[in-house]
């Protein structure tokens, strides 16, 4: 258990609904995170949020809208995905957004898009 | 832009030494990171070097040299329970964590 809880867990959509991913911590963390993790592939970071705002946003299609309402939660609403988008995507927090700051991981939602 | 690299994989038997390299092209580096993930599993940290030089901590230790853009996750005494992938990471000083593609270790009797 990382404090970082991640909903849902396995999450099957077709190409045309919308979604959304739920991610909370309550380790009173200033940073959060959202990354993809496709089989045999880096961890591709999508999304970094300090102090509730976007800082990051790494070329991300816009099908992909994330959403940070306080430092405790981090949404990720999906819309009109590709196959391709499937994948492992997980939320991660830390202290705050310096270079040497441990990041803690959820256990991520496994996305299957057919 | 940022690149990673470290080998696929990695076998070994029970109470072996394991030694994962990681080499890196960056820009603004401040450090390197190792995160362990088992299958199923959220990464979890390990380490973190941000100057040259050995940080041991346990069975685990990591290695770094800024001049080489190197580093090594080394793993000593391995035990079953070390069977995992592990990712070596750098990070800038905005905090960017940038992940290679990840080495797994399989451990075997």
């Amino acid at each position: 258990e990382t404090g970082v809880t991640q909903t849902p867990r396995h999450l099957v959509m077709g190409m045309t609904n919308k979604k959304s991913l739920k991610c909370e911590q309550h380790l009173g963390h200033n940073a959060m995170y959202w990354y993809k993790q496709s089989a045999k592939k880096p961890l591709e970071l999508m999304f970094v949020y300090s102090l509730e705002e976007r800082v990051e946003n790494n070329s991300v299609p816009s099908r992909f809208s994330p959403e940070c309402p306080n430092s405790s939660h981090l949404f990720l609403h999906l819309h009109t995905l590709q196959p391709e988008d499937s994948a492992l995507y997980l939320c991660a927090s830390s202290q705050d957004r310096s270079a040497n700051t441990e990041a803690f991981f959820g256990q991520g939602t496994r996305l299957t898009v057919v | 832009g940022q690149s990673l690299e470290q080998p696929s994989e990695v076998t070994a038997v029970e109470g072996a030494i394991v030694q994962i390299n990681c080499t890196y092209q960056t820009s603004g580096f401040y450090g390197l990171s190792w995160y362990q993930q088992h299958d199923g599993g959220a990464p979890t940290f390990l380490s973190y070097n941000a100057l040259d030089g050995l940080e041991e901590t346990g069975r685990f230790s990591s290695f770094l040299s800024r001049s080489d853009s190197y580093g090594y996750l080394l793993l000593q005494e391995l035990q079953m329970k070390d069977s995992a992938s592990y990712f070596c990471a750098v990070s800038d000083s905005w905090g960017k964590l940038q992940f290679g593609a990840g080495t797994q270790v399989v451990v075997t009797p």
